[in-house]
Formats: structure tokens, C-alpha cells, sequence
């Protein structure tokens, strides 16, 4: 059974990088079937993707946030990574990692979501 | 403001059915077959309940059922329960510069 686990600081400086990893077992992370994702939900509000990462390095970023977000694999690990740069309080959010399923698009596992604060 | 566009309440009493639409564009849900919906209980993660615009995965009951026309698609909920309060969001493929494209979230309750 597919399971993915958020880890990473729940505290970050306005300026700063909020970085994020997600552990997946039962699944191999190079699985070409596969395209893991990162998705945040602020307090209160809709859920936002922010990018997805397949095996090969391909990767794919929300536009308004293209331009400080990076996403890696670590196969060794059978981890993905999420990079934010320049973080401000708006980037406050529960952050989930989930797979995404090629063939047909939908998102059918999740990891359980971990809180980031952006406070000084 | 999000890409696709849902209602942000709808509400029954048990036992009757909701419809949720999820509105978007040809670039999204009108382009593809690739609109999924989500629940999302109080402090819990997302959970898919429809796929591939009409597909339940295992163990989603059959009272939830999804459908699309043009750029709009919906979730029916009939037979509502208690425990179908909650949020529903949908999703979509929107291409590869909008891998995936969500709706606003709609509440659902339940009298």
C-alpha cells in the first residue's frame, strides 16, 4: 500500500526557503506511472498546486509561483523535495505531497500534510 | 481565484441528493476527460472519490457519481448521509503549464 509522509521545518523566516520532503513507500519513486506532487492548502482556503515532479527529473510548476518553487527526486531515498524560496506570510499553508497517477490524471494518494508558518 | 469555478455551499437533507458544478474552460475541463473530485473532512487530507470524470475508485460508495458536459462538470451526491459533510473539491488537467488545475471548494451540508 502507497504511503507518503511530509517532513521538514514548521517554522520559517519571511525571506527564507521553506523546504519540504516527502517520504514514499510501497511505490517506487522512478516509477514511470508515477508523478509526485506537491499541493498547499492556507487556513481556511482551497487546496493550490504548486508543482509535480516525475521521474527523469521532468517537472511542472503552478505559474504563479514558477518562479521560486523547485522540485527534485532523491531515488536513492525514495524521496521528493519541494524548494520555495522567498517565503512570505501568504506562503503560510498546510502542504501536502501526493502521487498523481499518468495515465489518468487523478491524484489517488496523499500524505497526511504537514503545517509551514512563515513568522520572523 | 481559482482556475476552475465551484459554488462555495450546497446542502440537503439525508436521504435527497446535491449536485456540485465545476466550471472551467476548454483548456481544461472541457479538453479533457481528466476531471477528478475530491472530499475533504475538518483537518483531514483530500480524499478521490471520482476520477476520469465517472470513475469511483474501490471502495467509493455509488452514491457519488460525476459527469461532464462542455467545460462543466458535476458531482452528484444521492442518498445523502452525515458523513458526506464536507468539502468536494474538483480537478482537472489544464495541459502541461497547468498540470493540475483545482476548483474553490464547495461545503457540503447536510440538514
Amino acid at each position: 500500500q502507497l504511503q507518503l509522509q511530509e517532513s521538514g521545518p514548521g517554522l520559517v523566516k519571511p525571506s527564507e526557503t521553506l523546504s519540504l520532503s516527502c517520504t514514499v513507500s510501497g511505490a517506487s519513486i522512478n516509477s514511470n506511472e508515477n508523478c509526485w506532487v506537491w499541493i498547499r492548502q492556507s487556513p481556511g482556503k482551497g487546496l493550490e498546486w504548486i508543482g509535480s515532479v516525475r521521474s527523469g527529473g521532468r517537472t511542472y510548476y503552478n505559474p504563479s509561483l514558477k518562479s521560486r518553487v523547485t522540485t527534485s527526486i532523491d531515488t536513492p531515498r525514495n524521496q521528493f523535495s519541494l524548494n520555495l524560496r522567498s517565503v512570505t506570510a501568504a506562503d503560510t499553508a498546510v502542504y501536502f505531497c501526493a502521487r498523481l497517477a499518468v495515465a489518468t490524471r487523478e491524484i489517488d494518494s496523499w500524505g497526511q500534510g504537514t503545517l509551514v508558518s512563515v513568522s520572523s | 481565484q481559482s482556475a476552475l469555478t465551484q459554488p462555495p455551499s450546497a446542502s440537503g437533507s439525508p436521504g435527497q441528493s446535491v449536485t456540485i458544478s465545476c466550471t472551467g474552460t476548454s483548456s481544461d475541463v472541457g479538453g479533457y476527460n481528466f476531471v477528478s473530485w475530491y472530499q475533504q473532512h475538518p483537518d483531514k487530507a483530500p480524499k478521490l472519490i471520482i476520477y476520469g470524470v465517472t470513475k469511483r475508485p474501490s471502495g467509493v460508495p455509488d452514491r457519488f457519481s460525476g459527469s461532464k458536459s462542455g467545460n462543466t462538470a458535476s458531482l452528484t451526491v444521492s442518498g445523502l448521509q452525515a458523513e458526506d459533510e464536507a468539502d468536494y473539491y474538483c480537478s482537472s488537467y489544464g495541459g502541461s503549464d497547468n498540470f493540475v488545475v483545482f476548483g474553490g471548494g464547495t461545503k457540503v451540508t447536510v440538514l
